[in-house]
């Protein structure tokens, strides 16, 4: 079955650690894509990508940092530097040539102790 | 710059409509989206409208866009219990790729 995997589902971190949130996509997508989601708001972008080895900033990327090595990976690292990153993350994809649908991924829920 | 709004709740009855309704601000939106979210997991696609179109249906679902108004509508008709979710509208932004842009999404809660 095609689709996006995202892990863990459920991640716990101590304040002033650097987190790594995976996400995997067996669609042969080239686009992929992050957001965060707190309650009672709309999902904002992190960080998205168009092609393996290029990314660019979203609306929110102050805090995070991301890589694209493979087609088919896109992690995100949540940094101590985000100052409040208890959320529910996101992990979209795209194909670029069909401009109608993202795909998510189930998502991660990250929060700081 | 784009903004897209939505009321944060609605409740109806079992086997009544539902009517989420969104207001958006990109006039050059190419299309536009309704999302799906079930409790803890990801968004599903439920059916979207191309910026040309007025109206769009699809099995229960109606879509209404009035691009004069920048308002989209989402109708579901004889609404269940399985349609409880959060319902997020999008637009597609008019930048070099596709941002989709979200409304804060609507809670709907359906009752026996």
């Amino acid at each position: 079955d095609g689709g996006i995997t995202q892990s863990p589902k459920y991640l716990f971190r101590k304040e002033g650690q650097n987190v790594t949130l995976s996400c995997e996509q067996n669609l042969n997508h080239d686009a992929m894509y992050w957001y965060r989601q707190d309650p009672g708001q709309g999902l904002r972008l992190i960080y998205y990508s168009q092609i393996v080895n290029d990314f660019q900033k979203g609306d929110i990327a102050e805090g995070y940092s991301v890589s694209r090595e493979k087609k088919e990976s896109f992690p995100l690292t949540v940094t101590s530097a985000q100052k409040n990153p208890t959320a529910f993350y996101l992990c979209a994809s795209m194909d670029r040539a069909v401009y109608n649908e993202q795909f998510f991924g189930p998502g991660t829920r990250l929060t700081v102790l | 710059g784009e903004d897209v709004e939505q009321s944060l709740f609605l409740s109806v009855r079992e086997g009544d409509s539902s009517v989420i309704n969104c207001t958006y601000t990109d006039s050059s939106s190419t299309y536009l989206y309704w999302y799906k979210q079930e409790p803890g997991a990801g968004l599903q696609l439920l059916t979207y409208i191309f910026s040309n179109m007025d109206m769009k249906q699809d099995q229960r679902l109606t879509v209404l866009l009035n691009k004069k108004d920048k308002h989209l509508s989402l109708r579901i008709a004889d609404t269940q219990t399985g349609d409880s979710a959060i319902y997020f509208c999008a637009e597609s932004a008019n930048t070099g790729f596709q941002k989709l842009v979200f409304g804060t999404g609507t809670r709907l809660l359906v009752s026996p």
